[in-house]
């Protein structure tokens, strides 16, 4: 298949170990935010979201992190999987946009078994 | 399969063609994007649509590039005179609108131009 992010910054992990993946985002007046994963040759596929009246969010094993002081967005995700080894795309909106999207650089995790 | 579904998967094309790709939104979405994706970096806005109506256009989207939604259902969006720096995944995209914002992406299709 084809490969999503050939230059990307790259996280490896161990196979059970928590993996964080750190994004910076650009507009202080952004105030919807989502994590996708991209898996080689798909389209992005939602993993979780949290809006600007919130610091934390969590999901099943994964947790968002806000920190709107220093415009930094982090996912957190517990007990990683092989399933798990993805392209990690964070992205930015606000409502006077219609919230289109505005996407971060992109992570590349490797989880190694 | 009740996601958004986008066809063809992949399309090569001669450079100076016309192509057009379509996008099937979740039913009931009144919100559809259309999004493009070069080899390693995250998509770019190019277009929207709230039910049938275009309300923004990326300065990307040139004048040989036109998106329809005639029925605020299926979208096309149509590249004439295709050029080799078309070449990109085209993803598309669709939420349901009003307080609700999760946007979920098709599989995109695949143009590359020769």
């Amino acid at each position: 298949g084809e490969s999503v992010g050939l230059h990307l910054p790259t996280l490896s992990v161990q196979e059970g170990d928590n993996s964080i993946i750190n994004c910076a985002y650009s507009n202080s007046a952004s105030d919807y935010f989502i994590w996708y994963k991209q898996e080689s040759g798909k389209g992005p596929q939602f993993i979780i979201d949290i809006r600007s009246n919130m610091d934390k969010r969590q999901g099943q094993r994964v947790t968002v992190l806000l920190n709107k002081t220093v415009k930094h967005l982090s996912l957190q995700i517990a007990a990683t999987q092989p399933g798990d080894s993805a392209v990690y795309f964070c992205a930015e909106s606000t409502e006077h946009s219609s919230y289109k999207l505005i996407f971060g650089s992109g992570t590349r995790l490797l989880v190694r078994p | 399969d009740t996601g958004v579904s986008q066809n063809p998967r992949h399309k090569i094309t001669k450079r100076g063609q016309n192509v057009t790709f379509r996008c099937d939104p979740i039913s009931e979405h009144n919100r559809l994007y259309w999004y493009r994706q070069t080899l390693g970096q995250g998509p770019e806005f190019l277009t929207y649509f709230q039910n049938e109506a275009q309300l923004e256009k990326s300065r990307l989207l040139s004048d040989r590039f036109s998106a329809e939604r005639p029925k605020g259902s299926f979208s096309t969006l149509e590249i004439q005179r295709t050029e080799q720096g078309d070449s990109a995944m085209y993803l598309c995209a669709s939420s349901l609108g009003a307080g609700n914002t999760e946007a979920f992406f098709g599989q995109g299709t695949r143009l590359t131009v020769v």
